[in-house]
């Protein structure tokens, strides 16, 4: 059965500081991976995602993620934080179908506070 | 990208009553469209999967005569809480996903309070 654990409950970083979430997976196969991030009281926003190929990928708001096969990693960074990214942090695997990416089942969340 | 609405945006209703809440993809037809409930402070879990004009498969522990979920047409899914409890107070958030594409878009989710 597939996993996904996020082993930071909290984090505190100050605004101008790096970030790093880490997010280690368990699946069988090569896995669909996802980051998330929810603001209280909203749905979810997709930051970025890892199918194959180049296993650094780029996504939205200068977020980046390294997909580590030998580590069952998929860990996000961000070189300099801003005020507005204090949220909630959701990793995520996918079990796609023919026409989905399927289930989807998220890690615990990482709560994200920013310090000025 | 595709956008998913739901509504209401959030619901109080009392204990023994049922509370239908709707989730539609606005500009883009769901062939697939999934339920999630998340506790506060906690991740989603999957409740169900509902694919067009067909009965929604349910995650083990999801008492399906509880919740109700239809998924009538391809740009609305519904699901029903029967016999509201204070344990069912959540926020439900619910997603889908289309023809022309694999991603799974959320919508803004459904806080339920029951009194």
């Amino acid at each position: 059965a597939q996993s996904v654990t996020q082993p930071d409950i909290h984090i505190t970083v100050s605004e101008g500081a790096s970030l790093e979430l880490r997010c280690n997976y368990s699946y069988g196969a090569t896995p669909y991976l996802f980051w998330y991030v929810q603001s209280p009281g909203q749905g979810l926003q997709l930051l970025l995602k890892y199918f194959s190929g180049d296993t650094l990928v780029q996504g939205i708001k200068g977020f980046e993620a390294e997909f580590k096969r030998s580590q069952s990693s998929f860990n996000l960074r961000k070189p300099s934080v801003h005020w507005s990214d204090a949220a909630e942090y959701f990793c995520a695997v996918g079990t796609p179908t023919t026409d989905s990416w399927g289930k989807l089942q998220f890690g615990a969340g990482t709560q994200v506070v920013v310090t000025p | 990208g595709a956008v998913v609405s739901q509504h209401p945006s959030w619901v109080i209703c009392k204990s023994g009553t049922s509370v239908k809440i709707e989730c539609r993809s606005l500009d883009f037809q769901a062939t697939t469209m999934f339920w999630y409930r998340q506790f506060p402070k906690q991740s989603l879990m999957l409740m169900a999967t509902s694919n067009e004009g067909s009965k929604a498969t349910y995650e083990q522990g999801v008492e399906k005569d509880k919740f109700l979920i239809n998924h009538a047409s391809l740009t609305l899914s519904t699901l029903t809480v029967t016999s509201a409890h204070p344990e069912d107070s959540s926020f439900y958030i619910c997603s889908a996903s289309g023809t022309s594409s694999y991603e799974q878009y959320f919508g803004p989710g459904t806080r339920l309070t029951v009194t």
